[in-house]
């Protein structure tokens, strides 16, 4: 069946890093990749998506591309903040009427 | 705020007990899904209604059971609660039927400990 596959942390970053968040995926199909943020205590917030091969989604300064070739959707940001704090989880829907797929998820932690 | 309500907060129960959690999605939503969040397992998806009807289903045990009604709120029922169904429960809303290319909006879950 259809996995994702990221690292899962804690990830520790000083303010204004840059972050590399890995994600790689297992689907058949053409599956449509996305990238989820759950700050504490609440709900998961969708923060991008990209539905095609080489599409780039992107978001307050985040941004991921869909890479067939190597089965892939890193998450990207050229300086985090503070508020940057969260868990992130990729996720993928193969398609048709099913749910989303997720990962493990990354905590990411950010020190002032 | 994502508008997608869910209640209670909180649940706590005793093993071998029966819950039921309830959803409302975002005005104008039809689909529902269903996720549970364990320590274990992660991020699971358990089942989608849309308009009423079951559209898919996901890792749901036998003892957890879903409706969608009318008014399009849901139901989740789990009963023979085990201490391993303690988990968060995230109810997710979606104006389509099919699950690609779109957003689901997910709700602030329901935090089920079994004792």
């Amino acid at each position: 069946g259809d996995s994702v596959t990221q690292m899962e942390g804690p990830v520790t970053l000083s303010e204004e890093a840059f972050l590399t968040i890995n994600c790689t995926y297992t689907a058949t199909g053409y599956p449509s990749l996305f990238w989820y943020v759950q700050y504490p205590g609440e709900g998961l917030q969708l923060l991008l998506k990209a539905t095609k091969a080489d599409d780039k989604g992107s978001n307050k300064g985040f941004e991921a591309t869909y890479r067939k070739e190597t089965t892939s959707f890193h998450l990207e940001k050229g300086s985090v903040q503070v508020s940057d704090s969260a868990v992130y989880f990729c996720a993928l829907t193969g398609g048709g009427a099913d749910g989303l797929t997720f990962g493990k998820g990354t905590h990411l932690i950010i020190q002032p | 705020d994502s508008g997608v309500t869910q209640t209670p907060k909180h649940l706590i129960t005793a093993t071998g007990q029966r819950v039921t959690l309830r959803c409302s999605p975002r005005s104008g939503d039809l689909s529902v899904y269903w996720y549970q969040q364990s320590l274990d397992q992660g991020l699971q998806f358990l089942i989608q209604y849309y308009n009423g009807e079951e559209r898919a289903k996901g890792n749901i045990l036998e003892r957890f059971s879903a409706q969608q009604f009318p008014d399009l709120h849901s139901e989740l029922n789990l009963s023979s609660l085990e201490l391993g169904d303690s988990a968060l429960y995230f109810c997710a809303s979606s104006p389509y039927s099919f699950s690609s290319y779109n957003e689901q909006f997910f709700g602030p879950g329901t935090r089920l400990t079994v004792l």
